[in-house]
């Protein structure tokens, strides 16, 4: 069974740097195809993508915020973290984890497990 | 960046009715379009992938249709636990891009 939990501070300060950790079970990233994904939802509106990690450490960012985003994994501790800099009131949202979609040898960019998120606000 | 336009915004409809919910892409997608159904405090759920391949557990009167600009999902008969809001996601071009949602409600 695959499972992903969102981790890390609840509230930030403008300007201040977030760090998300993402702890998952039932599958490695050190398997080809595998890569987990990084989403979040400010209150009341849509999804947003924000960063994708595979196996290969190959990864993709939103280009706009790509200046502003770092996602790296640790295979050993089944962990995946995204950062963000200069966060600011805007960036207010629940951030989400999740597990790219593999079915046997094939996978792509769908996310078919989720953590549960993590509100995050960003207020001084 | 690919604009997934939803449409419509809300679908007022009575359980055992069928719903129908648009999706259009600001250009061609192919068939790499997702939809997830999400309810008020929980993550999304993947409900179909790749425009009609429902994804593990989701029940069937759950299809999906459609290719290049325009998709379809259609809920056959709604039950109570349908009433949600709805996203669709394309993964033809980066960055991947979700729609605005589709809110089906209780009519």
């Amino acid at each position: 069974q695959i499972t992903l939990k969102e981790s890390g501070p609840t509230l930030v300060k403008p300007t201040q740097t977030l760090t998300l950790t993402c702890t998952f079970s039932g599958f490695s990233l050190s398997t080809s195809g595998v890569g987990v994904g990084w989403i979040r939802q400010p209150p009341g509106k849509a999804l947003e993508w924000l960063a994708v990690i595979y196996w290969n450490d190959y990864k993709n960012y939103s280009p706009s915020l790509k200046s502003r985003l770092t996602i790296t994994k640790d295979t050993s501790k089944n962990q995946v973290v995204l950062s963000m800099t200069n966060m600011d009131p805007v960036d207010t949202a629940t951030y989400y984890c999740a597990h790219r979609l593999t079915i046997s040898e094939w996978s792509a960019n769908w996310f078919d497990v989720w953590g549960q998120g993590t509100l995050v606000t960003v207020s001084s | 960046e690919i604009v997934l336009t939803q449409s419509p915004a809300t679908l007022s409809l009575s359980p055992g009715e069928r719903g129908t919910l648009s999706c259009r892409a600001s250009q061609s997608v192919s068939s790499y379009l997702a939809w997830y159904q999400q309810k008020p405090g929980q993550a999304p759920r993947l409900l179909i992938y790749d425009a009609f391949n429902r994804a593990t557990g989701i029940p069937a009167r759950f299809s999906g249709s459609g290719s290049g600009t325009d998709f379809t999902l259609t809920i056959s008969s709604l039950e109570p636990e349908d009433f949600a809001v709805y996203y669709c996601q394309q993964r033809s071009n980066w960055p991947l891009t979700f729609g605005q949602g589709t809110k089906v409600e209780i009519k």
